[in-house]
């Protein structure tokens, strides 16, 4: 049982928009810390995708965005194509800890 | 660049210690204030986050796993480490080392651990 709940599954139509949410509590999301969303494509390791709740490092396409409010955090993923298939997870704090959400595994039908 | 890569024991006994390393290059964990980390993923589930240490040595732990779990730092090496005690099937996964700054943001390409007799 993941600290942050994520659905387990989306998908998307190439060209569409997607999102993907994650909920979490008064300890970590909703005190405020920094939410930060990872891409795992298959058979590899995750990549940062968005950091800051809506910063994306270098090479990350603009297609990717993010947003905050109050317990929730989402990632929202604009014209959908077919290398966005993959295992997305988010990240926040509790205190000093880390804590993962379940993942979501995105389907481009 | 920097990188990280795992090394250790890919199969270990059930009861027995699970030891990992991670070395760095293309930066010196001593210099900055970074969590050098270490994340696990059991086959066909999540991301569970075991800990951190700082470059100092000090860090946190899962709760988890706090009981069973060390992770230290060699500087001298550029290494930083892992130890898992009383292993038991549930530890097998895919153990990932990664530095974390403003998130996660380099990772190890991770080394699969079974915990079998």
């Amino acid at each position: 049982q993941s600290v942050l709940t994520q659905p387990p599954s989306v998908s998307g139509a190439p060209g569409q928009r997607v999102t993907i949410s994650c909920t979490g509590s008064s300890s970590n999301i909703g005190s405020g810390y920094d939410v930060h969303w990872y891409q795992q494509l298959p058979g590899t390791a995750p990549k940062l995708l968005l950091y800051g709740t809506n910063n994306r490092p270098s090479g990350v396409p603009d297609r990717f965005s993010a947003s905050k409010s109050g317990t929730s955090a989402s990632l929202a993923i604009t014209g959908l194509q077919a290398e966005d298939e993959a295992d997305y997870y988010c990240q926040s704090y509790d205190t000093s800890l880390r804590v993962f959400g379940g993942g979501t595994k995105l389907t481009v039908l | 660049q920097l990188q990280l890569q795992e090394s250790g024991s890919g199969l270990v006994r059930p009861s027995q210690t699970l030891s990992l390393t991670c070395t760095v290059s293309g930066v010196s964990i001593g210099s900055g204030p970074h969590c050098w980390t270490w994340i696990r993923q059991p086959p066909g589930r999540g991301l569970e986050w075991i800990g951190f240490v700082y470059h100092t040595g000090s860090g946190y732990y899962n709760p988890s796993l706090k009981s069973r779990v060390t992770i230290s730092v060699d500087k001298s090496t550029n290494q930083f480490s892992l130890t898992l005690h009383s292993v038991t099937a549930a530890d097998t996964a895919v153990y990932y080392c990664a530095r974390e700054d403003s998130g996660i943001d380099y990772w190890g390409q991770g080394t699969q651990v079974t915990v079998s007799s």
